[in-house]
């Protein structure tokens, strides 16, 4: 049973427009969500978090939003760039070890 | 500061025989995680050490294990390899137990023919 889900394997955005991805929770456990974002040949690197707390984060042109009551979260990237053009993995915890979706890859085209 | 390093970066074994990959975490961090990624999953998580110990074990058959050593360094076994161990190994390492600041190495891609 798949625990976080990200049901979209693949997205294609314009450069310079904004990049939704989402992800899924089943646990309403957990209580900390981050994303990671993945090149090849590479390992995965933190791009951002947000506590159970809060309902959105951001980070220069990354923000985060958490909706609670849906078990749903967002990593909007705004304006999207051809360097974002990567796997993305959305991760959560709820004291334990993260639990990662499948991942998304973001193909941004100039 | 270097970052995690993992070794070796690819290896091709075959069905039955053992493995083993070694992992060096940030100086100074002291946990280190291992997780599996194949096709078409996301990562799985496999085990975390922290000062020579287990702290959490992820669900795998009883063929993965893992050890730390007193630098901190980690390897991680898979014996009687089955081809569906075919993956990429992720090393990923942190200050302490529970962080969720993970730092990852590049992994290790281990085919089994």
């Amino acid at each position: 049973d798949q625990q976080v889900k990200q049901n979209s394997p693949s997205l294609s955005v314009q450069e310079g427009r904004i990049s939704i991805l989402n992800c899924d929770y089943t646990n309403s456990m957990f209580d900390y969500f981050l994303w990671y974002k993945k090149y090849p040949a590479e390992g995965p690197t933190f791009l951002i978090s947000i506590s159970s707390i809060k309902d959105k984060n951001e980070d220069g042109r990354f923000t985060v939003f958490l909706n609670k009551s849906a078990k749903h979260l967002s990593l909007h990237i705004v304006p999207s760039q051809p360097g974002d053009s990567a796997v993305y993995f959305c991760a959560a915890s709820a004291n334990t070890p993260l639990v990662f979706g499948k991942g998304t890859r973001l193909s941004v085209i100039a | 500061k270097a970052g995690v390093t993992q070794t070796p970066r690819y290896l091709i074994k075959t069905r039955g025989q053992q493995v083993t990959l070694s992992c060096s975490p940030i100086s100074g961090h002291r946990s280190v995680s291992w997780y599996q990624q194949t096709p078409g999953q996301g990562l799985q998580f496999l085990f975390e050490y922290f000062s020579e110990t287990q702290r959490n074990k992820g669900n795998f058959p009883g063929r993965f294990s893992g050890r730390q050593f007193s630098n901190s360094r980690s390897e991680m076994n898979v014996s009687t390899l089955e081809l569906g161990d075919s993956a990429l190994y992720l090393c990923a390492s942190s200050s302490w137990t529970g962080s969720y600041e993970q730092y990852f190495g590049p992994g290790t891609r281990l085919t089994v023919t």
